[in-house]
């Protein structure tokens, strides 16, 4: 079974741009969550969709969005991008939906990691 | 005072050793998690834990709710277990998830 992929890998851009991150979940898993990464802050959970709906989200300004399609897959939306946005950006998947923002067993993809110039 | 927090930051043992890392929360938690995290990013999920113990080769995690304690035991540790090791609750209240800072492990052969 193929395990949770991310792209792209390695992305660059420019403060004021904007990006679309993309993630395949496992085959069968319903839920993607998604979490930024970065040495000042540690992991933090941005939001996580199951069945095509936005079920939780953590505390990240409206810049960053997300959605999910029929077939599982996810993307995020980062706008107007800041220096601070910086980061690796990982998400994970699982056959059904946390109840607290926890999943009974998460799979995580690779990441995609963000510089900002 | 963060909600959770981890000890040590940084770990060196040498091969074969006995490691503990140890987590510690301050918010009521649904479940517990422990991830593991190697160099260039990838995580994986090592136990979760609402209570007791739980075990997996040569990993066990335990959990003391009354406490608000949770930690990772490695034994006879390997160089393939230098990692970083992260602590993540679920926190019922506010139906979130937070993760601890963090402890950098590196066995030395």
């Amino acid at each position: 079974k193929a395990g949770v992929t991310q792209t792209p890998r390695y992305l660059i851009k420019t403060r004021g741009q904007q990006v679309t991150l993309s993630c395949s979940p496992i085959s069968g898993h319903r839920s993607v969550s998604w979490y930024q990464q970065t040495p000042g802050q540690g992991l933090q959970f941005l939001f996580e969709y199951f069945s095509e709906t936005q079920r939780n989200k953590g505390n990240f300004p409206g810049r960053f969005s997300g959605r999910q399609f029929s077939n599982s897959r996810s993307e995020m939306n980062v706008s107007t991008l800041e220096l601070g946005d910086s980061a690796l950006y990982l998400c994970a998947s699982s056959l059904q939906f946390s109840l607290a923002g926890i999943s009974n067993e998460q799979f995580f993809g690779p990441g995609t990691r963000l510089t900002v110039l | 005072k963060n909600e959770v927090e981890q000890s040590p930051q940084n770990l060196t043992a040498q091969e074969g050793e006995f490691i503990t890392i140890n987590c510690s929360y301050s918010v009521g938690i649904s479940a517990l998690h422990w991830l593991q995290q190697h160099p260039g990013g990838g995580i994986v999920s090592l136990f979760m834990l609402s209570s007791g113990k739980k075990k997996h080769g040569r990993l066990i995690a335990t959990i003391n709710i009354q406490e608000k304690h949770s930690s990772l035991h490695i034994t006879a540790s390997h160089p393939r277990d230098s990692a970083v090791y992260i602590c993540a609750v679920g926190v019922t209240s506010y139906d979130k998830v937070i993760f601890g800072p963090g402890t950098s492990l590196s066995v030395i052969p």
